[in-house]
């Protein structure tokens, strides 16, 4: 998958607690997107970063989850107060450029499993 | 509804064989389709990219055809090996959708021995 590297690859959290997962995009790329996967679903996306900003957030519920791409260091995923419903495999990707649009390869991680018990 | 509908939902062929698979898509004005290859428990991984000019684009034994007057695309898979059984994913970009891929929920593909 071309570099982009996240971790924890499974997170198991109680229902309340906080779950933080990063990515570190391939090296040289400045747009980090997250996705979710639900079982048997296909990816939604989530939302969308460059350095230090935040392009789209569309797709991430305004409500305990929130993301970052800083200047210096990993892009976080955080979700706060987790419910069950929570559970699913969390993807980030990145691109050079403005992937979507410019038909740029968009690479992805091997995904974070977050399991909420 | 989907914007991205794929069939078929799944797949069963014997080694060795061709198989095509299908993806309709509604999103308009489109901006390019891509193909994209899941292992189980992996990310998905790029196959093919296509812009609206473009009606085939091959990499390998996988061969995308789109036609974007029917809005419809196939992913074609030559002399299938075990190693392609995975879930093949259409996605669909689109300016309306500025930054966001549309994905389709995929066919899941495998190949038996």
């Amino acid at each position: 998958n071309a570099g982009v590297m996240q971790n924890p690859r499974h997170l198991v959290r109680r229902r309340g607690q906080e779950a933080r997962l990063r990515c570190s995009p391939v090296k040289g790329h400045s747009h980090v997107y997250w996705y979710r996967q639900l079982p048997e679903e296909g990816l939604k996306f989530m939302v969308y970063l460059q350095k230090e900003n935040i392009i789209d957030e569309s797709g991430m519920p305004k409500e305990r989850f929130s993301a970052e791409f800083p200047k210096e260091g990993p892009s976080i995923l955080r979700i706060q107060q987790v419910v069950r419903g929570d559970s699913a495999a969390y993807f980030c990707a990145s691109s050079r450029e403005t992937g979507a649009l410019s038909g740029n390869t968009i690479y992805f991680g091997e995904g974070s499993w977050l399991t909420v018990v | 509804k989907n914007q991205v509908e794929q069939s078929p939902q799944s797949l069963i062929i014997l080694e060795g064989k061709n198989c095509t698979l299908q993806c309709n898509y509604t999103v308009s004005p489109f901006s390019n389709l891509r193909w994209y290859k899941q292992d189980t428990g992996r990310g998905p991984v790029s196959l093919t990219i296509m812009t609206f000019s473009e009606n085939t684009k091959s990499n390998g034994r996988y061969t995308a055809t789109l036609d974007a007057d029917t809005k419809q695309s196939s992913l074609h898979i030559t002399a299938s090996q075990l190693s392609d059984s995975a879930s093949y994913i259409c996605v669909v970009s689109a300016r309306e959708y500025g930054n966001k891929l549309v994905f389709g929920a995929g066919t899941i593909l495998r190949v038996k021995s």
